[in-house]
């Protein structure tokens, strides 16, 4: 049974900063990992899918690195802003996609 | 491209009344839809599978009487809390697969009061 967890559970950073979140899942068999981003009350902002074959994915100031075989993600933000402040979400799809519980980021002005 | 809508956004009911929920994607047909539930702090959770034009497949501990899901269409999938309980309260969100690639809907908070 697959289960994702995400650490830390809450992050505070001043603006300006780079950040690392930290995503790991047991069954390293899986078909792609995809980190979501959540707003208080929202549904799910896909940010960065990383199919099993590939190691990382970049966007923006985002990058996404995968390593399955240590059963690890991170989710690099460079130069954090106030606006992306909100919660984090990795999740692996293998028989189903399976969530973790969210890392909430304050990025504080 | 690839939008998925829920309706309602918000819905508040009594205890015993039954709510029912839509998932729609808009731009794109969805052969397989996702209903998951989301406690506050937790974890989104998926309940069940929706096929179009077959029964659902529920996720272990989920009632298939309670939750009723419908799929109808490549475009719609409905989920119905029937006899709906306070501890029924939650965060629904859909999705619609395409391309082995799943969309999220913007969510349903329901509160039973």
């Amino acid at each position: 049974k697959q289960e994702v967890t995400q650490i830390p559970a809450a992050l505070s950073v001043p603006e300006g900063e780079n950040l690392v979140l930290n995503c790991s899942f047991t069954d390293s068999a899986i078909y792609n990992l995809q980190w979501f981003r959540q707003d208080p009350g929202k549904g799910l902002t896909s940010l960065l899918l990383i199919q099993s074959s590939q190691r990382e994915q970049t966007s923006g100031r985002l990058n996404a690195s995968l390593d399955k075989s240590s059963g690890r993600s991170t989710l690099y933000i460079a130069a954090s802003q106030p606006g992306d402040s909100a919660t984090y979400l990795c999740a692996g799809l293998s028989e189903k996609l399976v969530f973790g519980k969210g890392t909430k980021l304050t990025v504080n002005p | 491209g690839a939008v998925v809508s829920q309706h309602p956004s918000r819905v508040i009911c009594k205890s015993g009344t039954s709510v029912k929920i839509e998932c729609r994607s808009l731009d794109f047909q969805a052969t397989t839809m996702f209903w998951y539930r989301q406690f506050p702090k937790q974890s989104l959770m998926l309940m069940a599978t929706s096929n179009e034009g077959s029964k659902a497949t529920y996720e272990q501990g989920v009632e298939k009487d309670k939750f009723l899901i419908n799929h109808a269409s490549l475009t719609l999938s409905t989920l119905t809390v029937t006899s709906a309980h306070p501890e029924d309260s939650s965060f629904y969100i859909c999705s619609a697969q395409t391309q082995e690639t799943q969309y999220f809907g913007p969510g349903t908070r329901l509160l039973v009061l």
